[in-house]
């Protein structure tokens, strides 16, 4: 199965800590977006990142998250000294970005539910 | 402010009839509009998409149809199967290759056999 991979599926952090969520795209895309559910609400963008390039961050929030797709190796997204309003869920998407006149569509990683106690 | 909206947070439809799930956007540079459905525990599922240029598009048991003038689009599913029940996402995006997708908080369908 050459589909969006995420790990881990479930990370529980103390308030503090530091919380690292990877997402593997799938086989081809070189688009990685990643998106946070929080409970009863939707799903809202965070980043949009290419190889080696940040292209949207415009929904991240300004202090202690950051993101990186590097030229080899899975995106990261990184939250550091976790409070407990950033439990949700973490989804990871990719595209490959063949743009023909209409968008592409994203495809969905199983998330990784991030619990902060 | 909510750009994408899905008004109803709960649908309950008996097998083999039309299960019909609304969205309203309000911003009208959104070019692109796609429909995802997720189980609990799982990713969102890409299901059927449509361009601004069209106002139908259909894939076997799942349609959607684009009203551009009433900014509103609706995922029509006939006929209705158990394995429907699920919470279904409406989404819309610019028609740039690459722009983050809108979500509407989603609505949870419920098909009784």
């Amino acid at each position: 199965n050459a589909g969006v991979m995420q790990n881990p599926r479930h990370l529980v952090r103390r308030r503090g800590q530091e919380a690292r969520l990877r997402c593997s795209p799938m086989k081809g895309h070189s688009h990685v977006y990643w998106y946070r559910q929080l409970p009863e609400e939707g799903l809202k963008f965070m980043v949009y990142l290419q190889k080696e390039n940040i292209i949207d961050e415009s929904g991240m929030p300004k202090e202690r998250f950051s993101a990186e797709f590097p030229k080899e190796g899975p995106s990261i997204l990184r939250i550091q000294q976790v409070v407990r309003g950033d439990s949700a869920a973490y989804f990871c998407a990719s595209s490959s970005n063949q743009f023909t006149g209409g968008s592409d569509e994203q495809y969905f990683g199983p998330g990784t539910r991030l619990t902060v106690t | 402010d909510q750009q994408v909206k899905q008004n109803s947070p709960s649908l309950s439809v008996q097998e083999g009839r039309i299960s019909i799930l609304n969205c309203d956007y309000t911003n009208s540079m959104f070019d692109y509009f796609l429909w995802y459905k997720k189980y609990p525990a799982e990713g969102p599922t890409f299901l059927i998409s449509i361009s601004s240029i069209k106002d139908k598009n259909e894939d076997g048991r799942f349609t959607v149809f684009l009203n551009k003038s009433a900014k509103h689009l609706s995922l029509h599913i006939v006929p209705s199967q158990p394995g429907d029940s699920a919470v279904y996402f409406c989404a819309a995006s610019g028609d740039q290759a690459g722009t983050a997708l809108i979500f509407g908080k989603g609505t949870t369908l419920s098909v009784s056999s």
